[in-house]
């Protein structure tokens, strides 16, 4: 089956340093990645849409200049996060998805990593 | 706007007994309902859709559109079923899914 791998699973940096994140689709062209954010014991909130070769889509209230994403490959998509603060720790998990269209709607998840910014 | 509502954080059932993990939503058009399941320290994966109208390791889901609900549901809770169970939905052109807050189902031997 389709495989989304996330590196690294964990970080730890300091504050007003920056963090990148790798998302993989490990057998499968990815279209389409996505990047969500979930606090503890809540929900997963999507931070943005990222398509292959073009700007990413960022949901309402989500910083762009904070949390630079590049899907510069249809196997890689990255979120950077920009001088990082503590309130940025947080688990962020991505997604890809495959084709596009209505056939092709499953996302298939990274294992997520947790940033912990001290 | 889009909204998924699971109003249960956690269910609690004994080995055996039926399941309901119940998930309302609203949306203005016509939405792709999904669950998905988080077992313990494993990711998010898809359990169904109601547009393949599978049954999962027992689990349906029926999409009630007068209700705007789409309930999860099992006859005979099995241990292995315990995990967190999240409830999404998208629009037609599946670009973007909102998750509802999900359901932590405990089933007790």
């Amino acid at each position: 089956g389709a495989v989304v791998s996330q590196h690294p699973s964990w970080v730890i940096c300091k504050s007003g340093t920056s963090v990148k994140i790798e998302c993989r689709s490990l057998d499968f062209q990815a279209t389409t990645m996505f990047w969500y954010r979930q606090f503890p014991k809540q929900s997963l909130m999507l931070m943005a849409t990222s398509n292959e070769g073009s700007k990413a889509t960022y949901e309402q209230g989500v910083e762009k200049d904070k949390f630079l994403i590049n899907h510069a490959s249809l196997t890689l998509s990255t979120l950077t996060v920009t001088s990082a603060h503590p309130e940025d720790s947080s688990f962020y998990i991505c997604s890809a998805r495959e084709g596009e269209g209505y056939q092709s709607y499953e996302q298939y998840f990274g294992p997520g990593t947790r940033l912990t910014v001290t | 706007a889009q909204r998924v509502t699971q109003p249960e954080k956690l269910l609690s059932v004994f080995k055996g007994a039926p399941v309901e993990l119940k998930c309302n939503y609203s949306y203005s058009g016509s939405p792709e309902l999904f669950w998905y399941v988080q077992y313990s320290r494993q990711r998010l994966q898809l359990l169904l859709r109601h547009i393949s109208r599978e049954s999962i390791k027992g689990f349906t889901a029926d999409l009630n559109k007068g209700e705007t609900s789409f309930h999860l549901k099992k006859p005979f809770a099995q241990e292995e079923d315990s995990a967190m169970y999240y409830c999404a939905l998208s629009g037609m052109d599946g670009n973007k899914l909102v998750f509802g807050a999900g359901t932590i189902l405990r089933v007790k031997s």
